[in-house]
């Protein structure tokens, strides 16, 4: 069974901080990656994706995600961030062709003008 | 373009009574579908799932049933709720071959 870990759970910056948030998969197959982010009374909206190919994947709104293989990581960057980006985010692996999504469980980030 | 509608956006439900929540995606054929559960700090964790119609496949054994009575059409029941069935529902579609899901608005369902 495949799982996944988002290291925190609230993340709390100002306004041009840069962000790192922390993904860590298990499972031993083929994985496509995705983060998630559910903004204040919206709904969940994909930022990115990563299927194959180029292992660092552009989303919307300037962010930006390394999958590194050996380390079944997929962090979500981005080099500043506005008090916009304050939401939750959500790592999701989808493991082998079996169409089902395992989230992890969310991270908050606070963004301080 | 695809959309997907959920209703009701919330419900309030005394314990024991049924529950029907509704899910339509409009814009293509024969999506996949997905219903999850939110619960703040935990996630989404994945309840059904379909590829077609009338196959439901159930990720985690519990008081909540799925049907897919036509294609766009995905249904979360419930013959008598409980207490812990409070939460926020997501509906979720997607076409096959390495595409994302796509989610609707959701409903906070409350047990009284």
């Amino acid at each position: 069974a495949q799982s996944v870990s988002q290291h925190n759970h609230h993340v709390i910056l100002s306004e041009a901080a840069s962000l790192e948030l922390g993904c860590n998969y298990s499972y031993g197959g083929t994985v496509n990656l995705f983060w998630y982010v559910q903004y204040p009374g919206q709904h969940l909206q994909l930022l990115l994706k990563y299927f194959s190919g180029d292992p660092l994947v552009k989303g919307i709104k300037g962010f930006e995600a390394e999958f590194i293989k050996s380390k079944f990581s997929f962090n979500l960057r981005k080099p500043s961030v506005q008090w916009s980006d304050t939401a939750e985010y959500f790592c999701a692996v989808e493991g082998g062709s079996n169409y089902k999504l395992t989230f992890g469980k969310g991270t908050l980030l606070t963004v301080n003008p | 373009s695809q959309t997907i509608h959920q209703w009701p956006a919330t419900l309030v439900q005394p314990v024991g009574s049924p529950l029907s929540l509704e899910c339509t995606v409009e814009g293509t054929s024969n999506p996949n579908l997905y219903w999850y559960r939110q619960a703040a700090g935990r996630g989404l964790q994945l309840l059904f799932y379909s590829v077609g119609i009338g196959q439901i496949s159930s990720e985690v054994p519990q008081n909540l049933s799925a049907s897919r009575p036509q294609d766009r059409q995905f249904i979360l029941s419930s013959k008598k709720l409980l207490l812990s069935d409070s939460g926020f529902y997501l509906c979720a579609w997607s076409v096959p071959n390495n595409q994302p899901q796509h989610f609707g608005d959701g409903t906070r369902l409350s047990i009284l």
